[in-house]
């Protein structure tokens, strides 16, 4: 099956610790992006890369890292900076083919829990 | 982008169509109107955009009004799956090897009860 996948779909981490955050793509898409979502909120842009080994802050990137080593795969890095990391994270891509469209592709989310 | 003002919450009955408004009224020559939605705890997913002409696909209709300052997104047959935050947002759109952003406002809550 098609699809992005993030894991895993819950993750609790003590504060002060790095925790990475997994998000696989296997539909060939170009683009991919991470936003985070607060409860009762909209999203917000933290990281964005268009092709591999290329990316752009979004605007929330202070205390978040990204790499796009491989074009199936961009994991996000919840650092010990992000001063308040709890949330849900949410992972999407977007094909070539899609782009004059902004048609995102979105995974079915981490819920992230520092404690 | 242009800012989206949408209803916090709405209601529909199970099988009547629901009408979600959004106000775009500093909307831009070069910015669509694309609709997304969120059921509970999970990804958004898109269901419609459009510039100027009304829009249908197997999801929804978009009627967007002559001087683009708002639109409906119209579920012309409601069910209790459809329970979710609709998202209205506004942006340019991406070409050539700029890839579009969306900004993601807190959208409408839509409840279909039974």
């Amino acid at each position: 099956d098609g699809g992005i996948t993030q894991s895993p779909k819950y993750l609790f981490r003590k504060e002060g610790q790095n925790v990475t955050l997994s998000c696989e793509q296997n539909l060939n898409h170009d683009a991919m992006y991470w936003y985070r979502q607060d409860p009762g909120q909209g999203l917000r842009l933290i990281y964005y890369s268009q092709i591999v080994n290329d990316f752009q802050k979004g605007d929330i990137a202070e205390g978040y890292s990204v790499s796009r080593e491989k074009k199936e795969s961009f994991p996000l890095t919840v650092t010990s900076a992000q001063k308040n990391p709890t949330a849900f994270y949410l992972c999407a891509s977007t094909p070539q083919g899609q782009v004059k469209r902004n048609e995102q592709f979105f995974g079915p989310g981490t819920r992230l829990t520092v404690l | 982008d242009a800012k989206t003002t949408q209803p916090t919450s709405m209601d529909c009955a199970e099988g009547r169509a629901a009408n979600l408004p959004c106000n775009h009224s500093t909307i831009s020559g070069n910015e669509y109107v694309y609709w997304y939605r969120q059921i509970h705890s999970q990804g958004p997913q898109y269901i419609i955009h459009g510039l100027k002409n009304n829009e249908t696909n197997e999801m929804a209709s978009l009627i967007i009004t002559e001087d683009r300052k708002s639109s409906t997104l119209i579920l012309p047959h409601a069910t209790l799956r459809d329970t979710a935050v609709y998202y209205c947002i506004v942006s340019a759109n991406a070409g050539g090897t700029s890839y579009g952003k969306l900004t993601f406002g807190q959208g409408t809550i839509l409840t279909v009860h039974p």
